[in-house]
């Protein structure tokens, strides 16, 4: 059974930092294409970053280019996203999704407020 | 960036009838390998989304055969041939042959 978990989301203050987790199982992670995927609350989907299964290449969307790092440790089956200068426009639920977004976590929220 | 459009954005309809959405892209979907890389998902409310269709036209192991993709270079559509009350959500179509994938808008489906 494939399985994604999610955690480290919580409520920061703007311009702090946060670093979201994901431990996959069930598939075979270090072959497979990583995606962060976020929905603010009551809003639609949104593509945030991607990485290639050796991590070598890296994606993300404009909004969050410079501010947010996507990166893998596939000898622990993880994948991470590193979330600096937040604003208040993050604010959103994390989803961790494999590759052709077969499967999805039950996603972390992180909430920007002062 | 690649503009996916749905409509509608909103579908109520009764149980037992069909439903279709369609989802329009800006650019053509079809990647140089021949495929085109175009998903539907569902999200219940509450939930994380589920993959439903893949590839166009391919339908996930588990999901009822009610549901069907089809369409080709930029416009596709998802049609379930009798709604239940478990389709109730918002329903996505996702490219992923150009960076950046996006997604559609989404389209709220309910019951009348």
């Amino acid at each position: 059974e494939v399985q994604l978990v999610e955690w480290g989301g919580g409520l920061v203050q703007p311009g702090g930092s946060l670093r979201l987790s994901c431990a996959a199982s069930g598939f075979n992670f270090s072959a497979s294409w990583m995606t962060w995927v976020r929905q603010a609350p009551g809003k639609g989907l949104e593509w945030a970053a991607h990485i290639s299964p050796d991590g070598g290449k890296t994606y993300y969307v404009d909004s969050v280019k410079g501010r947010i790092t996507i990166s893998r440790d596939n000898a622990v089956n993880s994948l991470y996203l590193q979330m600096n200068s937040l604003r208040t426009e993050d604010t959103a639920v994390y989803y961790c999704v494999n590759q052709g977004g077969m499967d999805w976590g039950q996603g972390t929220l992180v909430t920007v407020s002062s | 960036d690649v503009v996916m459009t749905q409509s509608p954005l909103s579908l109520p309809v009764t149980l037992g009838q069909p439903a279709s959405i369609s989802c329009r892209s800006s650019q053509s979907l079809v990647y140089i390998d021949g495929n085109t890389y175009l998903v539907w998902f569902q999200q219940r409310p509450g939930q994380s989304p589920r993959r439903l269709i893949y590839d166009v036209s391919k339908r996930d192991s588990g999901v009822p055969e009610r549901f069907s993709g089809s369409g080709s270079g930029t416009d596709f559509t998802l049609k379930i041939s009798r709604v239940e009350a478990e389709d109730v959500g918002v329903y996505y179509c996702w490219q992923y042959t150009q960076w950046p994938h996006t997604f559609g808008q989404g389209t709220k489906l309910e019951i009348k």
